[in-house]
């Protein structure tokens, strides 16, 4: 079975200075994706990026970037030049790659609070 | 739609009532998922349509608990005899193929609590 770990419950950073989550996970199949959402107090679950594990580049996509090391299967999002807009609930996603595959696994989550 | 709409935003019941969720997906996605997320935890998987098919609803935490979606749109989670454990708040997504590399979409859930 496939199982994701976050091991800070809870994180804080300056605005505009760079925050890492982090994230494991523990799987014996080789294809699969990964994935941060973001969880705001209106509760929907906002893709932040996507990597595919076949991939080794490193997905970014603006301010948010990861640091995908497949052999210690570790997922860590990093955000550069937080904004107050960053305050959220932040959780990392594995999915196995495949047709009509659907089970999406979620971590327990990290609450990021920028401070001004 | 622009997004996927759940409805109601909030429900409260008492215990032994019936509830009903209803989920309005991203008009031509294929595959809805309903997700159950406990306070202070991740989403956990409940069941998966793609159209109008219930592919897995092993999810599912009991007969109590069932999932529709008759005509491959709207999607109604129905839990009978509601408990207290029942609180939580009930996610939907939708992805537009069989297969979700792209990512889900969500929508902003149903708070469900039990008195």
């Amino acid at each position: 079975a496939q199982t994701v770990t976050q091991s800070q419950p809870e994180m804080s950073v300056q605005e505009a200075e760079t925050v890492t989550l982090s994230c494991t996970y523990d799987t014996s199949e080789n294809n699969y994706y990964l994935f941060w959402y973001k969880q705001p107090p209106s509760r929907q679950m906002i893709l932040v990026i996507r990597q595919e594990a076949y991939k080794q580049q490193n997905a970014t996509e603006n301010r948010f970037s990861v640091n995908f090391q497949k052999a210690a299967k570790s997922f860590s999002l990093k955000i550069s030049d937080s904004q107050l807009g960053d305050t959220a609930m932040y959780f990392c996603a594995f999915m196995l790659r495949g047709y009509n595959n659907n089970d999406m696994r979620f971590g327990a989550g990290t609450r990021l609070t920028v401070k001004p | 739609g622009a997004g996927v709409s759940q409805s109601p935003r909030y429900k409260v019941a008492k215990r032994g009532q019936d509830v009903a969720l209803r989920c309005d997906p991203i008009s031509g996605h294929v595959s809805l998922f309903w997700y159950q997320q406990a306070l202070g935890q991740g989403p956990e998987f409940l069941t998966y349509f793609q159209n109008e098919a219930q592919l897995d609803k092993s999810g599912l935490p009991s007969d109590r608990f069932f999932a529709e979606r008759p005509e491959g749109s709207v999607s109604t989670l129905k839990i009978q005899r509601t408990q207290q454990e029942d609180s939580a708040v009930y996610l939907c997504a939708s992805s537009l193929g069989g297969t979700g590399r792209l990512g889900y979409t969500f929508g902003s859930g149903t708070r469900l609590t039990v008195v």
